[in-house]
């Protein structure tokens, strides 16, 4: 059973380029959705949250399809610093008793 | 703040040995959970507490206790080290559980011989 699932990369882009990663989850009656950055060897840090209307921070698109259970993260003008691992992460029963989920993570490196 | 912290940031142990692995938050949190990472592997939750004197099992608890005795501190104890647990393990805390933004200590590498 997996139920957080993400391409795992690595996706290599040149700077400046934009960049989506997709990420499906498996438990339909989830209510929370965020995306995580890890850098190499270092904590993940709560990059967004991602809601129903979808939401938007600076260069950064998260997008939420329920019906299809996918959700999405857009990064425009990709700058070197967003070489990181970026982790999709699902509330899998809801509310603040059971389990965060998580993705095993997408790789990026954005090359010069 | 300090935010979350962890030590030790290193550890190497042998097969049946047992250990404390430490985490505290400044942050006045409620909710902390310990976690495992593997290599190809998402994050894994092996304990959480809601608040001081509840905790409870996450999805993989086998071989951990854990106690939480005050809202700062929430230990992580392995009962005799396997080699199985070979793995970086983090520590968070949110304020108000899982729909909130959880913020990770720097995470302990764990190496069971």
């Amino acid at each position: 059973r997996k139920e957080v699932e993400q391409d795992p990369g690595p996706f290599n882009v040149p700077e400046g380029a934009t960049v989506a990663f997709n990420c499906t989850y498996s438990n339909s009656a989830s209510q929370s959705f965020f995306w995580y950055r890890q850098d190499c060897r270092k904590e993940p840090k709560l990059l967004m949250s991602v809601y129903s209307s979808g939401n938007e921070d600076g260069r950064f698109t998260a997008q939420l399809n329920r019906a299809s259970q996918y959700i999405s993260l857009l990064i425009r003008d990709s700058k070197l610093s967003d070489s990181a691992t970026y982790l999709c992460v699902v509330n899998g029963y809801g509310g603040s008793q059971g389990n965060l989920i998580f993705g095993k993570g997408t790789k990026l490196s954005v090359k010069p | 703040n300090a935010g979350v912290t962890q030590t030790p940031k290193f550890q190497v142990l042998k097969t049946g040995q047992s250990m404390t692995l430490q985490c505290a938050q400044d942050m006045n949190h409620e909710y902390m959970s310990w976690y495992r990472q593997d290599p190809g592997m998402g994050l894994r939750l092996i304990h959480y507490s809601v608040g001081a004197g509840i905790t409870d099992q996450g999805e993989v608890p086998n071989g951990y206790n854990v106690s939480r005795s005050t809202t700062e501190d929430f230990p992580l104890r392995l009962l005799s080290a396997a080699p199985s647990q070979t793995s970086v393990y983090f520590c968070a805390s949110s304020y108000g559980g899982l729909d909130n933004e959880q913020f990770f200590g720097p995470g302990t590498r764990l190496t069971v011989l």
